[in-house]
């Protein structure tokens, strides 16, 4: 079976620029969510989306934002980047949203984003 | 504010010589406690969910376990194959539509062969 996928796996961009990256989520799933992490650092927790709604947002700045498509594949925009934006965006996929217990994140295998 | 502290940062050991990782952390009602394995340059693959104090969970050599403040990764007769960073990751009740992963900065496992 097909994990989260994500593309591209690495790029290079100028400050000023803008990106967009892409998530599909494992077959079935319907809740998305993207982190940032920094060399040394943990994942940091960017936006979380159910149903093409957005449930949640961590503590970045409007120059990020995403959407979630009907068939639940995802896109995480960042525009004016900045150096210090350089980092490996990681997408997680889970199948339920709200549940009794917690439904596990399941991450794909990240987008390199240097910017110079 | 959620917090999750690993330690230690680093951690070398021979094949074969058992050990514990320790995740300490708080949250305003655990939902769940996550530990996930990644390799360089790599996303997060998932090991374990820990729901309520008192739950251990076994995979291989690892073994994890929760009480109310942290949770340990114990390690037995570990192999060089095991090298990786171990990631320790809370949710919690937040009582709204956030179900975000607060995550320490994990440990570095090398195992020498």
């Amino acid at each position: 079976d097909a994990g989260v996928t994500q593309s591209p796996t690495h790029l290079i961009k100028t400050r000023g620029q803008q990106v967009t990256l892409r998530c599909s989520p494992i077959s079935g799933h319907k809740s998305v969510s993207w982190y940032q992490q920094v060399l040394g650092q943990g994942p940091q927790f960017i936006f979380q989306y159910y149903e093409k709604e957005e449930r949640g947002r961590g503590n970045f700045p409007d120059r990020f934002s995403a959407r979630q498509f009907p068939n639940y594949s995802s896109e995480l925009n960042v525009n004016a980047l900045l150096l210090g934006d350089s980092a490996l965006y990681l997408c997680a996929s889970s199948s339920v949203f709200r549940a009794r217990r917690t439904d596990t994140q399941y991450f794909g295998p990240g987008t390199r984003l240097t910017v110079l | 504010e959620d917090q999750v502290t690993q330690s230690p940062e680093a951690l070398r050991l021979q094949e074969g010589e058992s050990s514990s990782l320790n995740c300490s952390y708080t949250v305003s009602g655990l939902r769940g406690l996550f530990w996930y394995r990644q390799d360089p340059g790599k996303g997060p693959e998932f090991l374990f969910t820990l729901y309520s104090a008192g739950e251990e969970k076994e995979k291989e050599r690892l073994k994890a376990t929760l009480t109310k403040k942290e949770s340990f990764l114990h390690i037995t007769a570990p192999k060089p194959e095991d090298s990786a960073t171990y990631l320790c990751a809370v949710q919690a009740n937040s009582g709204g539509s956030n179900y975000k992963l607060t995550f320490g900065k994990g440990t570095l496992l090398t195992v020498n062969p």
